[in-house]
C-alpha cells in the first residue's frame, strides 16, 4: 500500500509571510492527492486538491504542486493570515486493488499575528 | 443537507464494555471510511467500505468490527474496550475514489 510521509510536523510564520509544507508518497502509480485542514475541534475539509495530469493547481492564495518523477507535493501558502492556523495533511490516493487514500501524519501551522 | 453525521459525539467506556458508533451519510456516496486519530499520528484508517454489504480492512483494524448494510450507513463496534483505543474517531464518505471526502465531526472516546 501507499506511504505518505508530511514535514514539517510544525510551522511558525509570521503573519504575511509564506508557508510551505511537503509530501513525499511511495507509490508511483498513484493519481490523486488532497490536502485537507482541520481547525481546532473540528472536522478535515478539503481545501484542494490536483490529479497526476497536472503539476501546479492555485486557488486564490494556495497551491499546490506535483512532481511525479520526485513523488513530492507540496502545499504552499501565500500572504497568510490567523485564520490559516490548523493542521494541514496531505493524502494519496492508493492505486491497485486498495480504494482509499492514505493520509500524511498532519503540519500543525501558527501564524503569529 | 446534513452531510455526514456521527453519533455519539463523546462517550466514556469502561475496559472490556462494548459500543457501537454510528455514521450516516446522506449524500448517497458509495464509499465510507472509519479513522481514528491520535496526536503526532495523523488520519488512521481503521475500516473502510466500498459500497452496500462490502467491508474491508485498514490500517489498523484490530480491536475493531463495522458494518454496512443499509448505504447510507456504516457502524463500528467494539466488542471489548481497550485504553489503547482512547481517541477521536472520524467517518467519511465519498462518492468516487478521486473526488472529496466529506467528514462527520468526531467521536471522542475515553475509555478508563
Amino acid at each position: 500500500g501507499e506511504n505518505v510521509e508530511q514535514h514539517p510536523s510544525t510551522l511558525s510564520v509570521q503573519e504575511g509571510d509564506s508557508a510551505v509544507i511537503k509530501c513525499t508518497y511511495s507509490d508511483s502509480a498513484s493519481n490523486y492527492f488532497p490536502w485537507y485542514k482541520q481547525e481546532l475541534g473540528k472536522r478535515p475539509q478539503l481545501i484542494i486538491d490536483i490529479r497526476s495530469n497536472v503539476g501546479e493547481k492555485k486557488d486564490q492564495r494556495i497551491a499546490v504542486t506535483l512532481n511525479k518523477t520526485a513523488k513530492h507535493f507540496s502545499l504552499h501558502i501565500t500572504e497568510t493570515q490567523p485564520e490559516d492556523s490548523a493542521v494541514y495533511f496531505c493524502a494519496a490516493l492508493d492505486s491497485g486493488g486498495y480504494q482509499k487514500v492514505t493520509f500524511g501524519t498532519g503540519t500543525k501551522l501558527q501564524v503569529i499575528p | 443537507n446534513a452531510g455526514v453525521t456521527q453519533t455519539p459525539k463523546f462517550r466514556v467506556l469502561k475496559t472490556g464494555q462494548s459500543m457501537t458508533l454510528l455514521c450516516a451519510q446522506d449524500m448517497n456516496h458509495e464509499y465510507m471510511y472509519w479513522y481514528r486519530q491520535d496526536p503526532g499520528m495523523g488520519l488512521r484508517l481503521i475500516h473502510y467500505s466500498v459500497g452496500e454489504g462490502t467491508t474491508a480492512k485498514g490500517e489498523v483494524p484490530d480491536g475493531y468490527n463495522v458494518s454496512r448494510l443499509k448505504k447510507q450507513n456504516f457502524l463500528l463496534g467494539l466488542e471489548s474496550a481497550a485504553p489503547s483505543q482512547t481517541s477521536v474517531y472520524f467517518c467519511a464518505s465519498t462518492q468516487d475514489l478521486n473526488t472529496e471526502a466529506f467528514f462527520g465531526q468526531g467521536t471522542r472516546l475515553t475509555v478508563v
